[in-house]
């Protein structure tokens, strides 16, 4: 993955509203997308994946979507809770990677009461 | 089910020692893999394992890093002579994955190791 700094982009949204984490790739081999969840202190829990033969998939209050044409994945989660404040990552694997994952920068999401 | 666990949760050296992290993965899951994260970064792809042998070990920065999995379930990641700039948090994951195609990634909770 690229480098990054320590400053994560961050996005704060009211509780109970919807918030939307974007994150681009740049290897238009890769097959295969998941978001996951990372508390301080803890390690990435899985929310959702998707494969490159969809576009769109629902879990309980997330969809990811996923445009290849312009190699942009996003999560939406739905009526915010503050259990969902938490830094996200995009990761992907992609065809003759041997399944390693390759992870996206993160953006921390806060949930205000 | 019980989860990834590593142990141990952090562990503190001074430069120069060498350090064994340990993975117990998820009952049955056959693929094990090991990332490095560093503060504010996402994790980094140390070394894969399917079964017993390491199927990609093109993460590991340099010859003083090593992994084994000699009975295909538990894992130790192994760092000689270590050096401060090997602080970070280690991360193992494991997934039912086969060779052909990827599956889900589960995480343990991680080893924060420090170099002092």
């Amino acid at each position: 993955g690229e480098s990054v700094g320590l400053h994560l982009p961050t996005l704060s949204v009211q509780e109970g509203d919807n918030s939307i984490i974007n994150c681009a790739y740049s290897n238009s081999a890769s097959d295969y997308f998941i978001w996951y969840k990372q508390e301080s202190g803890k390690g990435p829990q899985f929310i959702i994946d998707i494969r490159s033969n969809m576009d769109k998939r629902q879990g309980q209050r997330v969809t990811v979507l996923l445009n290849k044409t312009v190699k942009h994945l996003s999560l939406q989660i739905a009526a915010t809770q503050p259990g969902d404040s938490a830094v996200y990552f995009c990761a992907e694997t992609y065809k003759g990677g041997a399944q390693k994952l390759v992870f996206g920068q993160g953006t921390r999401l806060t949930i205000n009461p | 089910g019980a989860g990834v666990s590593q142990t141990p949760s952090n562990k503190v050296t001074e430069k120069g020692k060498y350090v064994e992290l340990r993975c117990d993965p998820i009952s049955g899951h056959t693929a094990l893999y090991w990332y490095r994260q560093s503060l504010g970064q996402g994790p980094e792809f140390l070394i894969y394992f399917q079964g017993t042998g390491a199927a990609d070990d093109s993460g590991l920065p340099n010859d003083r890093f090593f992994a084994v999995r000699p009975e295909g379930s538990v894992s130790t990641l192994k760092i000689q002579r270590t050096e401060r700039g090997d602080s970070a948090v280690y991360l193992c994951a494991s997934s039912l994955s086969g060779p052909a195609s990827a599956g889900t990634q589960y995480f343990g909770p991680g080893t924060r190791l420090t170099v002092l």
